[in-house]
């Protein structure tokens, strides 16, 4: 089955200590997502990929980078975890912008 | 700018009880519109869609209706069940040549108890 794929599925890193999430998809969508997700609250985008193309959202803090070497993968860079960071963090993909899918989610605890 | 108001949870009903849960928007245009649920510990499942007015989205015995006039979008099940507890996303997107953004609600905790 077509699908988006997130490892690892549960992440520990200790306050300071990069960590990279990685999300790749079977669906061949040219375009990527990464959101971020509290207790209890709505996902918050922090950035995207169209095809290429790199999308910021304003309010992303400059410790949060992303990587796109090809079509299929898509890598999160937490440059210096703080014990804010801990958080669902959740790949989705679209074709065009339309309807997106979503992977199963990092969960990040921050030591 | 966009905006999507979710009937405030948490929502607790018993097994085979109806199902509503509220959902209006705000957007300029033509939105499309979506329902999402999360199970525990999970991402977001897409449940339904509904991409112009009057269209209805349906999956797994939950609908919604696409109401231009009313900009709705509520989601409906005849008769719940154990399994149908999580929460549950009511979200629009507007097309923006190529940046386009899904705008969410705030969610709706469901439970259904035996």
């Amino acid at each position: 089955d077509a699908m988006v794929i997130q490892n690892p599925r549960y992440q520990v890193t200790q306050f300071g200590k990069p960590v990279t999430l990685s999300c790749s998809q079977t669906l061949n969508h040219n375009v990527m997502y990464w959101y971020q997700q509290k207790s209890s609250q709505a996902p918050k985008l922090l950035f995207h990929y169209y095809d290429k193309d790199f999308n910021n959202e304003a309010d992303t803090p400059d410790n949060f980078q992303s990587r796109r070497p090809n079509t299929s993968f898509c890598f999160l860079d937490i440059r210096s975890p703080g014990l804010g960071d801990a958080a669902m963090y959740l790949c989705a993909t679209s074709r065009d912008g339309e309807t997106q899918y979503f992977g199963p989610g990092t969960r990040l605890l921050v030591l | 700018g966009d905006s999507v108001t979710q009937m405030e949870g948490p929502v607790t009903l018993s097994e085979e009880a109806f199902l509503t849960i509220n959902c209006t928007y705000t957007a300029t245009g033509y939105p499309s519109l979506f329902w999402y649920v999360q199970y525990p510990g999970e991402g977001l499942q897409l449940l339904l869609k509904a991409t112009k007015a009057d269209d209805k989205g349906s999956n797994k015995g939950f609908e919604a209706t696409y109401r231009k006039e009313t900009t709705s979008f509520h989601l409906e099940k005849g008769s719940v069940q154990v399994s149908d507890s999580a929460v549950y996303f009511c979200a629009l997107i507007q097309s923006n040549f190529g940046n386009e953004k899904l705008t969410f609600g705030t969610g709706t905790r469901l439970t259904i108890i035996p």
